[in-house]
């Protein structure tokens, strides 16, 4: 079955610190990864993916890396800013259930400044 | 221009009353789902359609019934609410199907059941 697991569910830290979150994947087909932010009552907003073929991906202070073998993939946010403070959702793609992006339970975290 | 737009963005409602939850994109997009999100926080895929057909059908109640009249539009018909139904739900779509890609979200409808 299709399982996402994230680790952890609450992380503060202090303003300029790095802030990690980890989540793994049940099914060795799965090819897309994203990562997504919700604000306090906002939608989920996309902040970066990525694909199978690629290990990692940076975006200014937000970078993805991806263990294939494992199953694991990983947020890191360096000089973590309080408006990083909100609920972040890894997801994994699962191709043999229709593509659909299956969600891990999300982290809060709070940057304390 | 709002890309998923979904209304009413409230919707408070006594048990075993019938209501619509409506959903539009204007990404072109090929693929259009129901989200629901608990108290938890946690997002749970309900339904998923693809170019108006049915793609994924999740073990909701058969109280949740999904409608696409078009690509461009998916909405939800919950019969007999109940309390347990209480939550934020989510629209979204994405541009392809066989190959995953990154969902846009609308504004979600929080529904609270009385």
């Amino acid at each position: 079955g299709e399982n996402v697991e994230q680790h952890p569910s609450t992380l503060s830290v202090q303003e300029g610190d790095s802030a990690v979150i980890k989540c793994t994947y049940s099914d060795s087909a799965s090819n897309y990864f994203p990562w997504y932010k919700q604000e306090l009552g906002k939608r989920p907003q996309l902040i970066i993916d990525i694909r199978s073929n690629v290990g990692e991906k940076k975006d200014q202070r937000i970078a993805v890396t991806l263990n294939k073998t494992a199953k694991h993939f990983s947020l890191h946010i360096t000089e973590t800013q309080p408006e990083d403070s909100a609920v972040y959702f890894c997801a994994a793609s699962y191709p043999a259930y229709g593509n659909k992006l299956v969600f891990g339970a999300g982290t809060i975290l709070r940057v304390k400044s | 221009d709002t890309a998923v737009s979904q209304t009413p963005k409230y919707l408070v409602t006594q048990m075993g009353n019938d209501k619509s939850i409506k959903c539009e994109q204007n990404l072109g997009h090929d693929t259009m789902y129901w989200y629901k999100q608990d108290s938890k926080k946690f997002l749970k895929i309900m339904f998923s359609y693809n170019n108006k057909e049915l793609i994924i059908n999740e073990t909701v109640p058969n109280r949740f019934s999904p409608k696409s009249p078009d690509k461009a539009h998916l909405n939800l018909h919950i019969n007999s609410l109940e309390l347990g139904d209480s939550a934020v739900y989510f629209c979204a779509s994405s541009q392809g199907f066989l190959g995953a890609y990154g969902y846009t979200f609308g504004s979600g409808t929080r529904l609270t059941v009385v």
